[in-house]
């Protein structure tokens, strides 16, 4: 069974400008998860998704970040405009609702 | 508002010595309880999961964790560790929702 995927892997961009990262579950999980982990911290739960519906996104940076699923299969996080502290791994994960859930090997984004 | 707390931000063992990393939870109910391990550069990986029954939980490479409801703990330990073993290590919980609140992490070291 394929994991999640994500892409790209790494990502340098200067502050301001925009970036988008995208994400495809593991095939028949419903839900799926974007995380933001700064360098020597757990990772942060960013929003939520069930089916192509926001289950929660309370700690969504809203001003510069967003998010769709569009047919409740593949995701798209994106940044605009990006910040230094934005510098972090960003993982998705997906999981059958209720369930473990399953990462993705995240996105390494440094701001410059 | 459930927590999650891995008092040992560094552990450093023996190759072959045993291992035990502390997790302590806070949530009113039994939370669903899960460890994950992380090596450098790459995504967590589910080592075990505890949803309910029995509180001795098996999980891959030979880890297992004790969920204990006095003490609000679910430790994890291995009998024997392997210089493999190096990594990070996140304690995690959930509520009903799914919202996986995460450890700050245990770093690994593993002395040959």
């Amino acid at each position: 069974e394929a994991g999640v995927a994500q892409s790209p892997r790494y990502k340098i961009i200067e502050k301001r400008q925009s970036v988008a990262f995208w994400c495809n579950p593991i095939s028949g999980h419903a839900t799926l998860y974007w995380y933001q982990q700064i360098l020597g911290q757990g990772p942060k739960l960013l929003i939520q998704f069930q089916n192509n519906g926001v289950v929660d996104d309370s700690q969504l940076p809203k001003d510069r970040f967003s998010a769709e699923r569009l047919k409740g299969v593949d995701s798209t996080l994106k940044i605009q405009p990006a910040k230094l502290e934005d510098s972090a791994v960003y993982l998705c994960a997906s999981s059958v609702t209720g369930k473990a859930q399953y990462f993705g090997p995240g996105t390494r984004l440094t701001v410059l | 508002a459930q927590s999650v707390t891995q008092p040992d931000i560094h552990i450093t063992v023996s190759e072959g010595a045993s291992l035990e990393l502390r997790c302590n939870y806070s949530y009113g109910a039994t939370p669903y309880l899960f460890w994950y391990v992380q090596s450098p550069g790459q995504g967590l990986q589910l080592l075990l999961k505890y949803f309910s029954g029995d509180t001795l939980v098996q999980g891959i490479k030979g880890f297992e964790a004790e969920f204990k409801r006095s003490q609000s703990s679910f430790n994890l330990r291995k009998p024997s560790v392997h210089w493999s073993d190096a990594a990070e290590y996140f304690c995690a919980s959930n509520n009903a929702g799914n919202m996986l609140t995460f450890g700050g992490g245990t770093r690994l070291m593993v002395k040959p």
